[in-house]
């Protein structure tokens, strides 16, 4: 069974800083998500990440993959109050065509000025 | 503004009525899927459909059924619930089951309160 977690839960940071949202898996995956909620909304899609060492960005977050160690990180540059939300990180598992997303506890950041 | 809409947006329902979730797309995905979500928890994957069949039930009650009438709605008939039974759900659709970099695409939700 595939397992997810995500570390911190909980995210406080200040305006400005940099930051680091980890994302281990327990099995074989080759796809793998970051999603974004702000409270009492619907879940965004922020990144896909599909291949070792993919790396993709998008204003100040950028993901990455690393397959290998069964682990995809989520970097936050230079904080702002806009990024507080509720991030998950959610993994597919592999093979066949069934598509089921194992989703993290998610992430509970609060940008703080 | 979502590309995936659900109706109703807010649903109190007692735990004899019958009431139905609503979702509908436009994107021509062929994938569409119910989820439920508790508060400060992730989504719980409930129903996957791809191509109008039932393709996964995570084992849900059958208090919840799901129906896909065509590509582009899909709905959830609801009776007999529980209070546990509030929660959040959530309607995604995806382009098919397969394609590798098709994320979901999720509604904004039916916050539903069982009375």
């Amino acid at each position: 069974e595939l397992k997810v977690e995500q570390n911190p839960l909980f995210l406080s940071m200040q305006e400005g800083k940099n930051y680091t949202i980890y994302c281990n898996y327990s099995t074989t995956s080759d796809r793998l998500y970051w999603y974004r909620q702000d409270p009492g909304k619907s879940l965004e899609s922020l990144f896909v990440l599909l291949s070792n060492g993919a790396v993709k960005q998008e204003g100040r977050l950028m993901a990455s993959l690393d397959t290998k160690a069964r682990l995809s990180t989520l970097h936050i540059t230079a904080a702002v109050h806009d990024l507080s939300a509720t991030y998950f990180c959610a993994v597919a598992d592999s093979g066949g065509s069934n598509y089921k997303l194992t989703f993290g506890k998610g992430t509970l950041l609060t940008v703080n000025p | 503004d979502t590309e995936v809409t659900q109706t109703p947006k807010h649903l109190v329902m007692g735990m004899t009525n019958k009431k139905s979730l609503k979702c509908e797309q436009h994107m021509g995905h062929r994938a569409m899927y119910w989820y439920k979500q508790k508060a400060k928890k992730p989504p719980e994957l409930m129903f996957v459909y791809s191509y109008e069949k039932l393709s996964i039930n995570e084992s849900v009650p059958s208090r919840f059924s799901p129906e896909c009438p065509n590509s582009s709605l899909l709905n959830l008939h609801l009776h007999a619930l529980q209070p546990e039974d509030s929660a959040l759900y959530l309607c995604a659709s995806s382009q098919d089951l397969s394609s590798y970099n098709s994320p979901l695409h999720f509604g904004n939700g039916t916050r539903l309160t069982v009375t």
